[in-house]
């Protein structure tokens, strides 16, 4: 059974600061990771993926992937309320397998 | 990315109606359609995957003669609820393949409610 574990939240954050998501999954075979926003009542939409240890980075979001602790992560710098959603994690274990995700972490970025 | 399109965006029905959710690729040719859903506070689950011109494939638990997909062009997947109970109730999301794509995007979602 494939699992992607994250903390539910809310993280609650005040604006301006970083906010630090994380992600832990079972499946050792798993090759990218994606970060998805979901608002409320809303489909999610894609963040960012990573596929190789270590950070990436895209504008004020970063991810960062340790495989050897089967750990993806995301920070958000200079958090503003627009960010407040909740935030879903979703692993696959190659290019010809669907995503397994998390239950998502709510973040609120309070101005 | 890709422009997905899904009617309706929101429906109310009696129980034991069928419901029809459309999703439609806008900007590319989708071999392949995953169709979600997701209840209250609950993570995505994938239902079933459709691929165009063969039969869809069903997630286990999920009941095949109840949730019926159509995926006769490479633009178009249909899901339709079949005698629709209130534990239907849910938000449906289609998301366009092929398989092997780096990413995967999603329509906006069908928010279904039957009373």
């Amino acid at each position: 059974q494939k699992e992607v574990e994250q903390n539910s939240g809310p993280l609650s954050v005040p604006e301006g600061a970083i906010a630090s998501l994380n992600c832990t999954y079972s499946d050792r075979g798993s090759q990218s990771f994606f970060w998805y926003r979901q608002y409320s009542g809303k489909s999610p939409e894609l963040i960012m993926f990573i596929y190789s240890n270590g950070d990436k980075e895209d504008g004020r979001f970063t991810a960062q992937l340790n495989k050897a602790s089967q750990y993806v992560s995301l920070l958000i710098r200079d958090s503003q309320p627009s960010d407040s959603a909740t935030y879903l994690c979703a692993v696959r274990n190659s290019g010809y397998s669907t995503l397994t995700f998390g239950k998502g972490t709510m973040l609120l970025v309070s101005p | 990315g890709a422009v997905v399109s899904q009617h309706p965006s929101r429906v109310i029905c009696k129980s034991g109606t069928s419901v029809k959710i459309e999703c439609r690729s806008l900007d590319f040719q989708a071999t392949t359609m995953f169709w979600y859903r997701q209840f209250p506070k609950q993570s995505l689950m994938l239902m079933a995957t459709s691929n165009e011109g063969s039969k869809a494939t069903y997630e286990q638990g999920v009941e095949k003669d109840k949730f019926l997909i159509n995926h006769a062009s490479l633009t178009l997947s249909t899901l339709t609820v079949t005698s629709a109970h209130p534990e239907d109730s849910s938000f449906y999301i289609c998301s366009p393949g092929p398989l092997g794509q780096e990413t995967q995007y999603f329509g906006p979602g069908t928010r279904l409610l039957v009373l």
